[in-house]
């Protein structure tokens, strides 16, 4: 099946300090992937989609000046937490969608931990 | 209302059990069914996929989609402690690929 890696897995930081976390499709081309932040026994909320060559498109209520999100290539896309805050400290996973042909099935990395101090 | 509602349980049951997961939704657009295992601390993994309406059968799991009702199940036979886990319904709709939504979980403890 489609692989899809994170890194770094787990990442604690000073306030203030930025955070910048890979997202990989390890086997397959993907020309869209989606960034999700959860929250301690919360669902995934969607953050923002980014699209191969463009902006991402960020979803209402999402700061994308602290967001960064770029996808230079079509199998890396990366998610820069500039000036993290304690607030900031979730579970930020990726996902994307699958190869041409699986059309809307959508394939998650392993999740990042991002803890503030 | 959200979106999609599920039940956060916890539901435990022994093993052996069946297992019955739900959601609804409010969104008629939604069209792509999705059921996820979510172990702790770790990526959702994709268990089965149902376009429309109707029911879909793999290995020990079964899901089912109404679309009249709004309403989607995922089945679990002979459920084992390693089914023991979160499962979150997720959905989409529309034309083109787009993010899905979430339910917000249902967490699930099988007994040995």
């Amino acid at each position: 099946g489609a692989v899809v890696s994170q890194h770094p897995s787990r990442v604690i930081c000073k306030s203030g300090t930025s955070v910048k976390i890979e997202c990989r499709s390890l086997d397959f081309q993907a020309t869209t992937m989606f960034w999700y932040r959860q929250f301690p026994k919360q669902s995934l909320m969607l953050m923002a989609t980014s699209n191969e060559g463009s902006k991402a498109t960020y979803e209402q209520g999402v700061e994308k000046d602290k967001f960064l999100i770029n996808h230079a290539s079509l199998t890396l896309s990366t998610l820069t937490v500039t000036s993290a805050h304690p607030e900031d400290s979730s579970f930020y996973i990726c996902s994307a969608l699958g190869p041409a042909g699986s059309y809307n099935e959508q394939f998650f990395g392993p999740g990042t931990r991002l803890t503030v101090l | 209302q959200k979106e999609v509602e599920q039940d956060p349980g916890p539901l435990s049951v022994p093993e052996g059990a069946i297992v019955s997961l739900n959601c609804t939704y409010s969104n008629s657009a939604f069209q792509y069914f999705m059921w996820y295992r979510q172990y702790s601390r770790k990526g959702p993994e994709l268990l089965m996929y149902t376009y429309s309406s109707g029911n879909k059968e793999d290995g020990r799991f079964t899901a089912q989609v109404d679309k009249s009702s709004k309403y989607i199940s995922l089945f679990i036979r002979d459920s084992q402690p390693s089914d023991s886990a979160t499962y979150l319904c997720a959905m989409s709709g529309g034309t083109g690929r787009r993010a899905l939504t979430f339910g917000s979980g249902t967490r699930l403890q099988v007994q040995p």
